[in-house]
């Protein structure tokens, strides 16, 4: 079973600095999507980045990164220049890129990193 | 487009009851999900559907049931209500490469 795994449940950064936020993930599969989402105190969940794992080259989405080393199964978020506007709770998650069988579009999540941004 | 709208947003019920959340999405989106989140945790697979008709259990099945006769909706049901079942609900869904489209959520409170 796919496991996704946040080791840190909080996280704080001053503003305008550069924080990472970590993420592990257990697969045996070779073909599958990661994602980072921001869910702030609305309770919405946003889309910040997501990456495929066919794809070598980091995604980036203006002041978001990621560092995806598949062999090490590692898919870190940096945040660069943090806003206050950034302080919310961030999610990695997994999915299966299998269309048939077992785990077909089977999707988990981490348990989250509570990001605080001081001002 | 509405995206993913759950009903209702908030509920109370007693133990032993039921009770079914609502999902829809206009998307077209052949993936849909169910999830739970306790406070300050993360999200639980309940449920998901690859396409009309095929629904399977994830992380947390017991004490739901889903189904998915139509593209568009997929109700989660819950029978006999119990105390662990108090958390926020969300509905989501997707296509095969795509983020999820994620409902506004069912505050769920079971006393």
């Amino acid at each position: 079973a796919q496991t996704v795994t946040q080791s840190q449940p909080e996280m704080s950064v001053q503003e305008a600095e550069t924080v990472t936020l970590s993420c592990t993930y257990d697969t045996s599969e070779s073909d599958y999507y990661l994602f980072w989402y921001k869910q702030p105190p609305s309770r919405q969940m946003i889309l910040v980045i997501r990456q495929e794992a066919y794809k070598q080259q980091n995604a980036t989405e203006n002041r978001f990164s990621v560092n995806f080393q598949k062999a090490a199964k590692s898919f870190s978020l940096k945040i660069s220049d943090s806003q206050l506007g950034d302080a919310a709770m961030y999610f990695c998650a997994y999915r299966s890129a299998r269309r048939l069988n077992t785990n077909a579009g089977k999707s988990t999540f981490g348990d989250g990193t509570t990001l605080t941004v001081k001002p | 487009n509405a995206g993913v709208t759950q009903t209702p947003k908030f509920r109370i019920l007693k133990i032993g009851q039921s009770m079914t959340l609502q999902c829809a999405q206009d998307m077209n989106h052949n993936y849909m999900y169910w999830y739970r989140q306790d406070p300050g945790m993360g999200l639980k697979l309940i449920y998901y559907s690859v396409g009309a008709g095929i629904t399977d259990k994830g992380e947390v099945p017991n004490g739901y049931n889903v189904s998915r006769s139509t593209t568009e909706d997929f109700p989660l049901r819950l029978e006999l209500a119990a105390p662990s079942q108090t958390s926020v609900y969300f509905c989501a869904s997707s296509y095969v490469n795509t983020e999820a489209f994620f409902g506004q959520g069912t505050r769920l409170t079971v006393v």
